[in-house]
């Protein structure tokens, strides 16, 4: 059975960074990329960035670009989620998601998601 | 990048009403459409993908339909244990975008 599970909640104060983990059981590791994806209160998805762990190769949605840094350590099966420079508009609940590596694939397993508060 | 846009932002239906949300992509995705369910404070599910196929364990009631650039998403008869907020997405390449979803309630 697949799980994703991810690091506990996070309390922040802005221009600080966050670091959020993300470990996988149940699946091969390598077979898989995984997405980041917030969800601020009350707002809608919003897709970050995706890393192909095998490749250690990682793409960024043009927002988050050079504020976001997203990584994997495949000893651990485990994907990173590094947000720098926070401000109050980066609280959100930021999950993390699985999809397939070989051919394009929806997010068809998610991590519990992890609350980020920034606050000063 | 394809900007996805879906209506209406939110619904109230009666148990038992045909339910229709539309997604819209700015550019054709050819099937690469995926529906999600978000209950309130839990996480996405995964309803549909490649546009109308149910993934496993998803009730008969939820279908979907589409290709290139619309997209629904049509609960047949609505239940009780539907209300959630629906969201699609693209697939086929980066960056993977959500519409902005659609809330549905019972009236």
């Amino acid at each position: 059975q697949v799980q994703l599970v991810q690091s506990g909640a996070e309390v922040k104060k802005p221009g600080s960074s966050v670091k959020v983990s993300c470990k996988a059981s149940g699946g091969t590791f390598s077979s898989y990329a995984i997405s980041w994806v917030r969800q601020a209160p009350g707002q809608g998805l919003e897709w970050m960035g995706r890393i192909i762990p095998i490749l250690g190769i990682a793409n960024y949605a043009q927002k988050f670009q050079g504020r976001v840094t997203i990584t994997a350590d495949k000893s651990t099966s485990t994907a990173y989620m590094e947000l720098s420079s926070l401000r109050s508009e980066d609280t959100a609940v930021y999950y993390c998601a699985r999809d397939v590596v070989v051919v394009p694939a929806p997010f068809d397993y998610w991590g519990q998601g992890t609350l980020v508060t920034v606050s000063s | 990048d394809i900007q996805m846009t879906q209506s209406p932002s939110s619904l109230s239906a009666s148990v038992g009403d045909r339910v229709t949300i539309t997604c819209r992509a700015s550019q054709g995705i050819s099937n690469y459409l995926a529906w999600y369910q978000q209950k309130p404070g839990k996480v996405p599910k995964l309803l549909i993908y490649a546009a109308s196929t149910l993934q496993s364990g998803v009730p008969s009631r939820f279908s979907g339909s589409g290709s290139g650039t619309d997209f629904t998403l049509t609960i047949s008869s609505l239940q009780p244990e539907d209300v959630a907020t629906y969201y699609c997405q693209k697939y086929n390449s980066a960056p993977w975008a959500f519409g902005q979803g659609t809330k549905v309630e019972i009236k």
